[in-house]
């Protein structure tokens, strides 16, 4: 149990709708990276936000976006959903100037 | 730029057997190294990490790996494997010079236990 929770769990969305993710950090955690985990894959950097700001960016389109909020829980956004969206979406959260990141157990989407 | 490689990607060991899981990083300078696993529609889960203390580090459930810069190396050792040992492990590098820490992971090792 790392104190990162994610909401939904799993959820199913139709090609071109948006969707948007959930994060509650760990108490203490100021800082909230998102990364996706294609099946079969290692997880990839999508973003990171500190203290509300993007603090990092990995190689994804504009279309996935994020936001942090003063009680550091975070969202993450996709538009225009692709068939290759279809993932596991995890959050993680460290401390100011941490080095250890700890994970939620994830949001599943699948794009049909 | 940096980049992880993990050599096999399934390892199969018998109940007992010694666990040995390969990672190889590439960096310009010393990087944070890191060993985490994933039990099947789950999260991740830091066994351990290297930070530029002991090269030996010793982690969560009789886990450790040892850091080696003249190989470039970061290998997942456990003596004596257990059947709940039974998972996906990745092995993650991150760069000290960079604020966000973030991780760069390797393709993953699935580790299979025979009884």
């Amino acid at each position: 149990e790392t104190g990162v929770t994610q909401s939904p769990t799993h959820l199913i969305k139709t090609r071109g709708q948006q969707v948007t993710l959930r994060c509650s950090s760990q108490s203490g955690h100021n800082t909230v990276s998102w990364y996706q985990q294609a099946l079969g894959q290692g997880p990839q950097f999508i973003f990171q936000y500190y203290r509300e700001e993007e603090n990092g960016r990995g190689n994804f389109p504009p279309r996935f976006s994020g936001l942090q909020f003063p009680n550091y829980s975070s969202e993450l956004n996709v538009n225009a959903l692709e068939l290759d969206d279809s993932a596991l979406y995890l959050c993680a959260s460290s401390r100011p100037q941490g080095n250890t990141i700890y994970f939620g157990e994830g949001s599943w989407l699948t794009v049909v | 730029a940096q980049s992880v490689t993990q050599l096999g990607s399934h390892v199969s060991v018998s109940e007992g057997a010694l666990v040995l899981l390969r990672c190889n990083y590439s960096s310009s300078v010393p990087p944070y190294l890191f060993w985490y696993v994933q039990y099947p529609n789950q999260g991740l889960q830091l066994l351990l990490k290297y930070t530029s203390a002991a090269t030996l580090v010793k982690g969560i459930n009789g886990f450790e790996a040892e850091f080696k810069k003249s190989e470039t190396s970061f290998h997942l050792t456990k003596p004596s494997a257990h059947m709940s040992d039974a998972a996906e492990y990745f092995c993650a590098v991150s760069d000290r010079r960079d604020s966000s820490y973030k991780l760069i992971f390797g393709s993953g090792t699935r580790l299979l236990v025979r009884p």
